[in-house]
């Protein structure tokens, strides 16, 4: 089994709602990431866990979250967004530890408008 | 962070060979080259990476100058699937990043 599934394909939600996004592999890998994707435009890198640690934070608003209970799970929290946070978010996975050269295997992403 | 150069976009016939090329002149001893493709509507996805010798690999073959200052991807025989935009991509030995950089939009003509 080599896919990362995403959860849900589409979200809208308005600016005072709270919601998740979720991000599942069953590969074994032990790195997750978490990307932000506008039209047109190539991913930006959000947050890296490692080993279920958070080890890289590109200076991202609080009002995303990142959660990673378990080697195979991690969830973005989402808060108070604004209307320009709406993009794609991709999650992927590759095997574990920094330097580690080896490939990133994406998701399809949740497709985010926030009204 | 080193940086990646690349062609907004390029054109190619169907079934011929595409050589896509990117520059990365601040590239360190210890960069991986990764390239990935993202196809309209879907994630990306990993094509092929190297360090400093050329690479093979069922879908490309990955070209790396001597001073490693630029590749080359290389598609033997372009199908339409092939349509993507690519990413030439440096990862960093010292963390687990991955810097998109704009990438080059492959048009792919029958």
């Amino acid at each position: 089994d080599t896919e990362v599934t995403q959860t849900p394909k589409h979200l809208v939600m308005g600016m005072t709602n709270k919601k998740s996004l979720k991000c599942e592999q069953h590969m074994g890998h032990r790195a997750m990431y978490w990307y932000k994707q506008k039209a047109k435009k190539p991913p930006e890198l959000m947050f890296v866990y490692s080993y279920e640690k958070l080890s890289i934070n590109e200076s991202v608003p609080s009002r995303f979250s990142p959660e990673c209970p378990n080697s195979s799970l991690l969830n973005l929290h989402l808060h108070a967004l604004q209307p320009e946070d709406s993009a794609l978010y991709l999650c992927a996975s590759s095997l574990p530890g920094q330097g580690s050269p080896y490939e990133q295997y994406f998701g399809p992403g949740t497709r985010l408008t926030v009204t | 962070d080193a940086k990646t150069t690349q062609p907004n976009s390029m054109e190619s016939n169907e079934e011929e060979p595409v050589h896509l090329p990117c520059n990365h002149s601040t590239i360190s001893g210890t960069d991986y080259i990764h390239w990935y493709r993202q196809l309209p509507s879907q994630g990306p996805e990993y094509v092929i990476h190297g360090l400093t010798s050329n690479v093979n690999n069922r879908m490309a073959s990955l070209a790396i100058a001597e001073d490693r200052k630029s590749s080359t991807l290389i598609l033997h025989r372009a199908t339409l699937r092939d349509a993507a935009v690519y990413y030439c991509i440096l990862l960093s030995y010292n963390f687990n990043k991955f810097y998109f950089g704009s990438g080059t939009k492959l048009n792919v003509k029958p």
